[in-house]
């Protein structure tokens, strides 16, 4: 059984374009939370999205930031216009279908902003 | 509000002392409790969890740790420290409610030889 698949492991963008992140669960989960780790910083939620909605986007810049998970197809972090700022480790984790199960977490993509 | 204080920054241990890194965390109902680890470049790999029962866990690579309601800790112990223990740890509580995890600021731990 695959682990979860994160997609680009590294990423370089110049100010002003787009990120586009992708996460692939483990094969059976439904669940898909999205995190952020800043330089020299803990783990910050952002999203929490199942098939086709999003349960929890408390976490989330309220701009330039969107996250979707199709019915087909891995789950999708776009930030829009990066900035210096957006320039952090972003950590995919699945779980299976109860919202307190275990959590897995995918190798992350890393994004440096120029 | 749930949080999770991790009071050590960095450790450094020689390589055969025991270990235990302390984890705080505030939280309103019966928490969820995990350890995480992060080898350098590297995603989070779970070492343990606590849902129910048992208030010590048994978890992986040797670790274990033991949940303590009375005083809001969540500890992470190992008898004996292999160099390549030398990670990141983390320490999260879940949310009942929306399955998000909220993290510690993580602790480096270092291994003499």
């Amino acid at each position: 059984n695959a682990g979860v698949m994160q997609n680009p492991r590294h990423l370089v963008r110049r100010r002003g374009q787009e990120a586009r992140l992708r996460c692939s669960p483990m094969k059976g989960h439904s669940h898909v939370y999205w995190y952020r780790q800043l330089p020299e910083e803990g783990l910050k939620f952002m999203v929490y999205l199942q098939k086709e909605n999003i349960i929890d986007e408390s976490g989330m810049p309220k701009e330039r930031f969107s996250a979707e998970f199709p019915k087909e197809g891995p789950s999708i972090l776009r930030i829009q216009q990066v900035v210096r700022g957006d320039s952090a480790a972003y950590f995919c984790a699945s779980s299976p279908n109860r919202e307190t199960d275990t959590q897995y977490f995918g190798p992350g993509t890393r994004l440096t902003v120029l | 509000a749930q949080s999770v204080t991790q009071p050590d920054i960095h450790i450094t241990v020689s390589e055969g002392a025991s270990l235990e890194l302390r984890c705080n965390y505030s939280y309103g109902a019966t928490p969820y409790l995990f350890w995480y680890v992060q080898s350098p470049g590297q995603g989070l790999q779970l070492l343990l969890k606590y849902f129910s029962g048992d208030t010590l866990v048994q978890g992986i690579k040797g670790f274990e740790a033991e949940f303590k309601r009375s005083q809001s800790s969540f500890n992470l112990r190992k008898p004996s420290v292999h160099w390549s223990d030398a990670a990141e740890y983390f320490c999260a509580v879940g949310s009942s409610n929306t399955g998000k995890l909220i993290f510690g600021q993580g602790t480096t731990l270092q291994v003499k030889p």
